[in-house]
């Protein structure tokens, strides 16, 4: 059984960046790509891009293009959510995910079956 | 980028009522969408995939229908437990969300 454990919460100030980290542990990190998603405070999901880790290719939402990047370790199990030159409309609760495969016939559909516990951003100054 | 928009975005139903909530998309996603649920404090729980096909372990009162531009999300008879917000997730590359339905106590 995939789960997937974010690191703790973090603090910055206008301008700075930070790295969240999300460790998967069950199944096979490789075979499977990890989506990030954010939440503002009562808002709703944001979904910023993915990673397929056995590529190392990863692509994101228009919106966070050149401000985002999302990495991964496979000898770690661990992807990363770098944002740049945050703003405090970043403060957010951000998600990993797993994508999931379903194949049928010709079609592949992705869905997000394990979700981390989300990491809290806060920027403020 | 492919738009979700959702209706309603809030509905107050009561235990045991029928609730569809509707999702349509600015273009056609053939059967590329999903549903999930959020509880307050926590993340989505993945509902719905390939717009009608029930996760593992979701409880047979939640059903999906739909394909190209309109999607529908139906839970047969509301359970205190359902009580939550609704979002549908379109999986075309790039992916976006929907804004969600909170479903409230009547």
């Amino acid at each position: 059984q995939v789960q997937l454990v974010q690191s703790g919460a973090e603090v910055k100030k206008p301008g700075s960046s930070v790295k969240v980290s999300c460790k998967a542990s069950g199944g096979t990190f490789s075979s499977y790509t990890i989506s990030w998603v954010r939440q503002a405070p009562g808002q709703g999901l944001e979904w910023m891009g993915r990673i397929i880790p056995i590529f190392g290719t990863a692509n994101y939402a228009q919106k966070f293009q050149g401000r985002v990047t999302i990495t991964a370790d496979e000898s770690t199990s661990t992807a990363y959510m770098e944002l740049s030159s945050l703003r405090s409309e970043d403060t957010a609760v951000y998600y990993c995910a797993r994508d999931e495969i379903a194949a049928a016939g010709m079609k592949v559909y992705y869905y997000m079956d394990v979700w981390g516990k989300g990491t809290t951003v806060t920027v403020s100054s | 980028d492919i738009q979700l928009t959702q209706s309603p975005s809030f509905l107050s139903a009561s235990v045991g009522d029928r609730v569809t909530i509707t999702c349509r998309a600015s273009q056609g996603i053939s059967s590329y969408l999903a549903w999930y649920q959020q509880k307050p404090g926590k993340a989505p729980k993945l509902l719905i995939y390939a717009a009608s096909t029930l996760q593992s372990g979701v409880p047979s009162r939640f059903s999906g229908s739909g394909s190209g531009t309109e999607f529908t999300l139906t839970i047969s008879s509301l359970q205190p437990e359902d009580f939550a917000t609704y979002y549908c997730q379109q999986l075309n590359s790039p992916f976006t969300f929907g804004p969600g339905t909170k479903v409230d106590i009547k």
